[in-house]
């Protein structure tokens, strides 16, 4: 099965100032890597993911990474501010292509410092 | 309005007595999941389904059932609850495939306490 590790636990940073969180996953099949931001009391909700066959992907702020050689994904969000503390989950597939069949990450609680 | 709901949203109930956990998507949505949340843990994937009377297990299916009659809903069935069951459940929804959008539509969350 596939075994998902995010680091850091915690990360704290000044607003204005980059975050980047990273995940490993074990399964080389795996083709599709989601990230969601949870804030606090509120549900998980997708923020941007990134398919295989490219090696990054922009939106705004955030940014995803992909080196599927090293099996490692990456989360980028520069210019921080106040309002991107929240926890944040990778996630990667189990059996590769099972979309529905989702291995997250432990999470990662991102406090910006105004 | 697209959604997925949950009830009950809280529940403190004591071991061993029956409890469900209801779950319903209008975005006419294949698959469906549960998972629990516990810090330090992440989400966790109790069950899926990937349609009607189609389950499978999750990464952490012990003390849990669910079922799959409608499309709709899908409940979470924990028959004889203990302590380490104590949890923040999320149900979600997603579709099946395509191209563009395997984006998970999680519900507000039940946050279950057993005693």
């Amino acid at each position: 099965g596939e075994n998902v590790e995010q680091h850091p636990s915690t990360l704290s940073v000044q607003e204005g100032d980059s975050a980047v969180i990273k995940c490993t996953y074990s399964d080389s099949a795996s083709n599709y890597f989601p990230w969601y931001k949870q804030e606090l009391g509120k549900r998980p909700q997708l923020i941007i993911d990134i398919r295989s066959n490219v090696g990054e992907k922009k939106d705004q702020r955030i940014a995803v990474t992909l080196n599927k050689t090293a099996k490692h994904f990456s989360l980028h969000i520069t210019e921080t501010q106040p309002e991107d503390s929240a926890v944040y989950f990778c996630a990667a597939p189990r059996g590769g292509t099972s979309y529905g069949k989702l291995t997250f990450g432990q999470g990662t609680i991102l406090t910006v410092h105004p | 309005e697209a959604q997925v709901t949950q009830n009950p949203r809280y529940l403190i109930t004591v071991t061993g007595k029956k409890l469900t956990v209801t779950c319903s998507q209008n975005m006419n949505h294949e698959y469906m999941s549960w998972y629990r949340q516990d810090p330090g843990l992440g989400l966790r994937q109790i069950y899926y389904s990937m349609n009607v009377e189609v389950t499978d297990k999750g990464d952490v299916p012990e003390g849990y059932k669910v079922s799959r009659k409608e499309k709709r809903n899908f409940p979470l069935i924990l028959e004889s609850p203990s302590p380490n069951q104590t949890s923040l459940y999320f149900c979600a929804s997603s579709h099946s495939g395509g191209p563009t959008n395997y984006e998970q539509y999680f519900g507000p969350g039940t946050r279950l306490t057993v005693t």
